[in-house]
């Protein structure tokens, strides 16, 4: 399977720490997406990083990729209880669709 | 803003009955897409469409079919629904070029 991989699988840290999960993948992409999933709810897309691209900012979301290791990482910072959530990295292989990864389920305690 | 609409946030049915799932999406998407959502499993991809009447398998078609007539709605269908399709179906929809897709609510469906 060419499936995205995310580490942790869940996250637990205190309103107003950052928060990083990873992603990993096999062969080699157009771009990476992250997306957040709010429970029972579909997914919302956060960022989109292209292969020639190191870093991306999104207000308090940072994403990096490394294509040489083939993994991205996505930092919350100063983390708020709405930022609750699942969240889940996306390689686009060029072929218009989306492998999605089994996602980060991260908590923010009050 | 993108509006990508599922028919039903819950659904419940026999198994054996044919079930419809409808997806209509407002911002005129080349690309429409049907997911399963599993606990442990993330999304998988059950059928995928680019254009009017065309479409292509995913990951997990066995037991499913789809349909596309026009442009906006992309329909999901269990021939015989089993339990072991009780699920979390989620549609989506992109432009080629970018490939950002736009998701709807979620349907649960449980299949007894």
């Amino acid at each position: 399977s060419q499936q995205g991989e995310e580490d942790p699988q869940a996250l637990s840290i205190q309103e107003g720490e950052n928060a990083t999960m990873n992603c990993s993948y096999k062969t080699s992409i157009n771009n990476l997406q992250w997306y957040r999933q709010n429970s029972g709810r579909g997914l919302v897309h956060l960022i989109l990083i292209r292969s020639n691209e190191r870093e991306k900012h999104s207000g308090r979301l940072r994403v990096t990729l490394d294509t040489s290791k083939k993994s991205s990482s996505l930092l919350i910072t100063a983390s708020r209880a709405a930022d609750t959530a699942s969240y889940f990295c996306a390689t686009d292989f060029g072929n218009e669709k989306l492998t999605f990864g089994t996602g980060t389920r991260l908590t923010i305690i009050p | 803003d993108v509006k990508v609409t599922q028919s039903s946030r819950y659904l419940v049915k026999r198994t054996g009955e044919k079930v419809f799932l409808e997806c209509v999406q407002d911002m005129d998407h080349e690309n429409m897409f049907w997911y399963r959502q599993d606990p442990g499993l993330g999304l998988r991809l059950i059928y995928f469409s680019y254009d009017v009447k065309m479409k292509e398998k995913g990951d997990i078609p066995e037991g499913y079919s789809v349909s596309r007539e026009k442009k906006e709605r992309f329909s999901l269908i269990l021939e015989s629904a089993s339990t072991n399709q009780t699920s979390m179906y989620l549609c989506a929809s992109s432009f080629y070029r970018d490939n950002i897709q736009y998701f709807g609510a979620g349907t649960r469906l449980s299949v007894l």
